[in-house]
């Protein structure tokens, strides 16, 4: 089974500033996918941005781009010119091609500090 | 557009007892999944629908089961609840394909005393 590692339980960020959040996955596949959600303290997920593994380039969304290392299976999330509404759990989550489940991280817990 | 509406938001039930969870997905979505959230165990896989077939299944105990309506609506059923049950319930939807990633609901909490 693939697992999702995000070893940063919490970080903190000031406002404005630039904050990245680490998750490294574990597959034998090479066809797949890669999500960041945010769940506020209103707990609705809410999607963030995804990789599909076939693409070499970077996904970006807005203030939110991603370090896909395909090779090192890593896939880190930037967030960039912090705001406070960015305070959330993020989760790192992996979805086969093969299947239809995500398996998430444990989450990362981001503070943003005026 | 209506995002996925998950009824009720909360429900106390007491050991033994069974619940029914419900589910509707955003209009043209046919894929719905099912998610259980709690702090020691985090978010687990509970099984996904496409056109009123599982197409996948976690790692839960038959207990956990779920259906798919014709019109893509969804419910899940915990039978013979234990304490261990207690965790926010999530429903995802998507339009069938992986690619697009799912869209979650706000959740049911559930309560087992």
């Amino acid at each position: 089974a693939q697992t999702v590692t995000q070893s940063q339980p919490e970080m903190s960020v000031q406002e404005a500033e630039t904050v990245t959040l680490s998750c490294t996955y574990d597959t034998s596949e090479s066809d797949y996918y890669l999500f960041w959600y945010k769940q506020p303290p209103s707990r609705q997920m809410i999607l963030v941005i995804r990789q599909e593994a076939y693409k070499q380039q970077n996904a970006t969304e807005n203030r939110f781009s991603v370090n896909f290392q395909k090779a090192a299976k890593s896939f880190s999330l930037k967030i960039s010119d912090s705001q406070l509404g960015d305070a959330a759990m993020y989760f790192c989550a992996y979805s086969s091609n093969s299947g239809y489940a995500l398996n998430f991280g444990k989450g990362t817990s981001l503070l943003v500090t005026p | 557009k209506a995002g996925v509406t998950q009824t009720p938001r909360y429900l106390i039930k007491t050991r033994g007892q069974q619940v029914t969870l419900s589910c509707s997905p955003i209009s043209g979505h046919r894929s719905v999944s099912w998610y259980q959230q709690t702090p020691g165990q985090g978010l687990q896989f509970l099984f996904e629908y496409f056109s009123e077939t599982q197409r996948n299944k976690g790692n839960f105990p038959g207990r956990f089961s779920g259906r798919q309506f014709s019109n893509s609506r969804s419910e899940m059923n915990v039978s013979t609840l234990e304490l261990g049950d207690s965790a926010l319930y999530l429903c995802a939807s998507s339009p069938g394909d992986r690619n697009y990633g799912y869209t979650f609901g706000s959740g049911t909490r559930l309560t087992v005393v």
